[in-house]
């Protein structure tokens, strides 16, 4: 089915630990982008792309880094996980942000660092 | 950088009546777009209406209609006849090429359908 695809969709780390959520969009979608939910703050901007090889960061990158070396693969890595990290993770692509049905987002990580 | 606020934590209405979801934004450029994304229960973001900031007229989707008022940079939501299954978490989200290309969301209003 297509459509944006995230894994794991549940982890828990250690402080301290890396992983990466892996985020997949077989829509051929240029723009893709990564955002974490926390309670009362909606979604907010961690790193986006608007094409392969193209990315920048967006209003919390800190401790996050990213890399775009498909069309259709977007992932995001924590190099050192920090309870501050713990978050639902939502990653998104679209074809162009102002056209069409703008964003398709992907079902989240909800990831825990004890 | 722009801004999207709600100022709703969380609306009640009963069943069949008609609520009105508040959202207002700040801006400096003139062309962007509005969103209204649903999230249910099951977290997944379901697009639920957009408005292109250029266009006066206010967008409409079965049950769900806007007022754009570009002016007062104000974007609300009415859900008319409101079901069951519209209960959920409401995000107001701005998006404009001219900075970060991704969105920029509200906190978010949790709806509730009293039966």
């Amino acid at each position: 089915n297509a459509g944006v695809t995230q894994t794991p969709k549940f982890q828990v780390l250690k402080t301290g630990q890396s992983m990466t959520l892996q985020c997949a969009q077989d829509m051929n979608h240029e723009y893709m982008s990564w955002y974490r939910q926390d309670p009362g703050m909606g979604l907010r901007l961690i790193h986006y792309s608007v094409g392969a090889g193209i990315t920048d960061q967006g209003e919390v990158p800190n401790g996050y880094n990213v890399s775009r070396s498909t069309t259709e693969d977007f992932p995001l890595r924590l190099l050192s996980a920090a309870p501050s990290q713990t978050s639902v993770y939502f990653c998104a692509s679209c074809y162009s942000p102002g056209q069409g049905k703008g964003y398709t987002f992907g079902s989240g990580t909800r990831l825990t660092v004890v | 950088a722009q801004t999207v606020t709600q100022s709703q934590p969380e609306m009640s209405v009963q069943e069949a009546e008609t609520v009105t979801l508040s959202c207002t934004y700040d801006t400096s450029e003139s062309d962007y777009y509005l969103f209204w994304y649903k999230q249910p229960p099951s977290r997944q973001m379901i697009l639920v209406i957009r408005q292109e900031a250029y266009k006066q007229q206010n967008a409409t989707e079965n049950r769900f209609s806007v007022n754009f008022q570009k002016a007062a940079k104000s974007f609300s939501l009415k859900i008319s006849d409101s079901q069951l299954g519209d209960a959920a978490m409401y995000f107001c989200a701005y998006y404009s090429g001219g900075g970060a290309d991704g969105l920029t969301f509200g906190k978010g209003t949790h709806l509730i359908i009293q039966p």
